[in-house]
């Protein structure tokens, strides 16, 4: 059982809008900040969005991120069937004194 | 471009040990952290510890706590990740990661993952 709390997939056509949801509490997300990684299948993680809302110089515009409370948020716009791959979150835990990953969310562009 | 460059792929018998290695390059190695993660297949991303490749400083998830050992040699810009006693349920790949220079907020890059299978 994951600390952080995620869809196990999600779905939608190309061209529209996903967002997948990254749940935790108090001592995870809601006092650290959150990023996300997409992994394709036999690859490893790559980073996709930073301290909550940045993204590294590479990722387009079309991926976002948010952070609300003790939930954080990746959203993607303009799908396309590239971007079908599982995305996790991650933060740290201080009352784990651990980093924790979500379970994973696939996505798939139907 | 920074890169993190691991060994390969490995097959061990339960209750051998195990060491993978994770070269960097392109930065200066010892201003940052280096992560361990592990993946079994089909499973999420497991966090296992991380080392300080400065001053050599550890820390390990409780749940590995006996059987990691997290090593730097700073004259190779490598670091080592070696795994004790192990059990078919080590199966996995396994990825070494840099955290963001600072307090720890993210992980990039990403080593390549070498494939470690336990198996008798």
């Amino acid at each position: 059982q994951s600390v952080l709390t995620q869809p196990p997939s999600v779905s939608a056509a190309p061209g529209q809008k996903v967002t997948i949801s990254c749940s935790g509490s108090s001592s995870n997300i809601g006092s650290n900040y959150v990023s996300w990684y997409q992994q394709f299948p036999g690859t490893a993680p790559k980073l996709l969005i930073y301290e909550n809302n940045k993204r590294p110089s590479e990722i387009p515009d079309r991926f976002s991120g948010s952070k609300s409370g003790m939930s954080g948020t990746l959203g993607i716009t303009g799908l396309q069937t590239g971007d079908e791959a599982d995305y996790y979150c991650g933060t740290w835990d201080g009352s784990l004194s651990a980093w924790v990953f979500g379970g994973g969310t696939k996505l798939t562009v139907l | 471009q920074v890169q993190l460059v691991q060994s390969g792929a490995e097959v061990r018998k339960p209750g051998a040990a195990v060491k993978i290695s994770c070269k960097a390059s392109a930065y200066t190695f010892t201003s940052y952290a280096m992560h361990w993660v592990r993946q079994a297949p089909g499973q999420r991303l497991e966090w296992m510890g991380w080392i300080n490749a400065g001053n050599g400083n550890t820390k390990y998830s409780q749940k590995f706590q006996d059987r990691v050992t997290l090593t730097r040699d700073t004259s190779a810009n490598t670091v080592y990740m070696e795994l004790s006693s192990l059990k078919s349920e080590d199966t996995a790949v396994y990825y070494c990661a840099r955290q963001n220079f600072g307090s720890i907020r993210w992980f990039d890059p990403w080593g390549q993952g070498s494939l470690v299978i336990v198996s008798s």
